[in-house]
């Protein structure tokens, strides 16, 4: 149970385009989602906590207006990056807090993104 | 939320049982220990937590000292596919801050 389903699990962009990425809690309702930017050989790092119904909190230094969150129903949250550029290129992994695991966190499979 | 301090690699033989050990000499006493691991170029999974009592599951098992300034994460009977990095975390409010982990590595 508990699992989080997050799409597309690899995508190619051109510099200037923008691309969303979705997760989907597909068996608990998920109202606070997670999203985490992961460069080669680095750990995961926060960028912003997405609120159903409310708007998205950002972490220092990320750019609201680059990466639009979306988290229009309790299973469905949407990550834009808007206008990407070749240094956006990351592994970007989406996570929901689970009720049962004592709150613990469960995990997409991560959305390999490179813009070329 | 805690800050935690795990080696940055270690080795273990295939079969045999894994420790990762954690130091969390700053846990306040509503803090929880997770443990976390990420096998290359996949999101985290969740493998276990702890108040305070020793935990066991069907992944591992979890010893917390009395003094809960750290722990070890037991991987009784490691196999190939448990080679991943293994992130120990305080996790007290909401945000879920991850480290470096350390990077485990089971050889045949």
């Amino acid at each position: 149970g508990a699992v989080v389903s997050q799409h597309p699990s690899r995508v190619i962009c051109k510099s200037g385009t923008s691309v969303k990425i979705e997760c989907r809690s597909l068996d608990f309702q998920a109202t606070t989602m997670f999203w985490y930017r992961q460069f080669p050989k680095q750990s995961l790092m926060l960028m912003a906590t997405s609120n159903e119904g409310s708007k998205a909190t950002y972490e220092q230094g990320v750019e609201k207006d680059k990466f639009l969150i979306n988290h229009a129903s309790l299973t469905l949250s949407t990550l834009t990056v808007t206008s990407a550029h070749p240094e956006d290129s990351s592994f970007y992994i989406c996570s929901a807090r689970v009720r049962e695991w004592g709150y613990g966190y469960t995990f997409g499979s991560g959305t390999r993104l490179t813009v070329v | 939320d805690a800050k935690t301090t795990q080696p940055p690699s270690m080795d273990c033989a295939e079969g045999r049982a894994a420790n990762l050990p954690c130091n969390h000499s700053t846990i306040s006493g509503n803090e929880y220990v997770y443990w976390y691991r990420q096998i290359h170029s996949q999101g985290p999974q969740y493998i276990i937590h702890g108040l305070k009592n020793n935990e066991t599951n069907e992944m591992a098992s979890l010893i917390i000292t009395e003094d809960r300034k750290s722990s070890t994460l037991i991987l009784p009977h490691a196999t190939l596919r448990d080679t991943a990095v293994y992130y120990c975390i305080v996790q007290g409010a909401q945000k879920l801050v991850f480290g470096q982990g350390t990077r485990l590595t089971i050889n045949p």
